[in-house]
């Protein structure tokens, strides 16, 4: 059975940066693309951009371009995503999501998802 | 980027009811749109792909149809665990979007 374990939840100053863990099980980690996907209190969720297992390719929404940083380390099966800057419309709820085909290409849908780890950003 | 329109953003319901729910794309994109379905406090759960294929395990109560820039999501006599928010996404560009909502709620 598929499983994504994200890191705990952190509290961060404005201007700082966090860098939030999503480790994989169950499946082969270098066939799929890890997206993050954040969600603000009370509000939809946001596409922020994706990576693929083996970090060749990564997309990344153009909000985001410039302040995110999206990673993997194979040999532990773990994506990262690190946010720079951070202000306070940055807290929420950050979520990984595997994708639902083998591909190493372009972004796909997601069907399995992490716990979500919540970021607040806050002086 | 490709815009994602959803409506109604709200929408109250009865156990039994008939329920849809629309998504609009800003531009075409063939059927590349999936369905998600949020409880408070939980990840999304991937409902539909392709526009109308239904995820395993899904009920057959929940369906999808659309295409081009047009989709909806029907649910056909609503139960008590289907009380949750339900989102599109596109994937048919590389940078993916989601629609802003659907609260379904209890009437």
């Amino acid at each position: 059975q598929v499983q994504l374990v994200q890191s705990g939840a952190e509290v961060k100053k404005p201007g700082a940066s966090v860098k939030v863990s999503c480790k994989s099980s169950g499946h082969t980690f270098t066939n799929y693309g890890v997206s993050w996907v954040r969600q603000a209190p009370g509000q939809g969720l946001e596409w922020m951009g994706w990576i693929s297992a083996d970090e060749v390719n990564t997309k990344y929404a153009q909000k985001f371009q410039g302040r995110v940083t999206m990673t993997t380390d194979t040999s532990t099966s773990t994506a990262y995503m690190e946010l720079r800057s951070l202000r306070s419309g940055d807290t929420a709820v950050y979520f990984c999501a595997t994708d639902r085909m083998m591909n190493w290409n372009y972004p796909d849908i997601s069907d399995i998802w992490g716990q979500g780890t919540m970021v607040t950003v806050s002086s | 980027d490709i815009q994602m329109t959803q409506s109604p953003s709200t929408l109250s319901a009865s156990v039994g009811d008939r329920v849809t729910i629309t998504c609009r794309a800003s531009q075409s994109i063939s059927n590349w749109l999936a369905w998600y379905q949020q409880k408070p406090g939980k990840a999304p759960k991937l409902l539909i792909y392709k526009a109308s294929t239904l995820e395993s395990g899904v009920p057959s109560r929940f369906s999808g149809s659309g295409s081009g820039t047009e989709f909806t999501l029907t649910i056909s006599s609503l139960q008590p665990d289907d009380f949750a928010t339900y989102y599109c996404q596109q994937y048919e560009s590389y940078v993916l979007t989601f629609g802003g909502g659907t609260k379904v709620e209890i009437k």
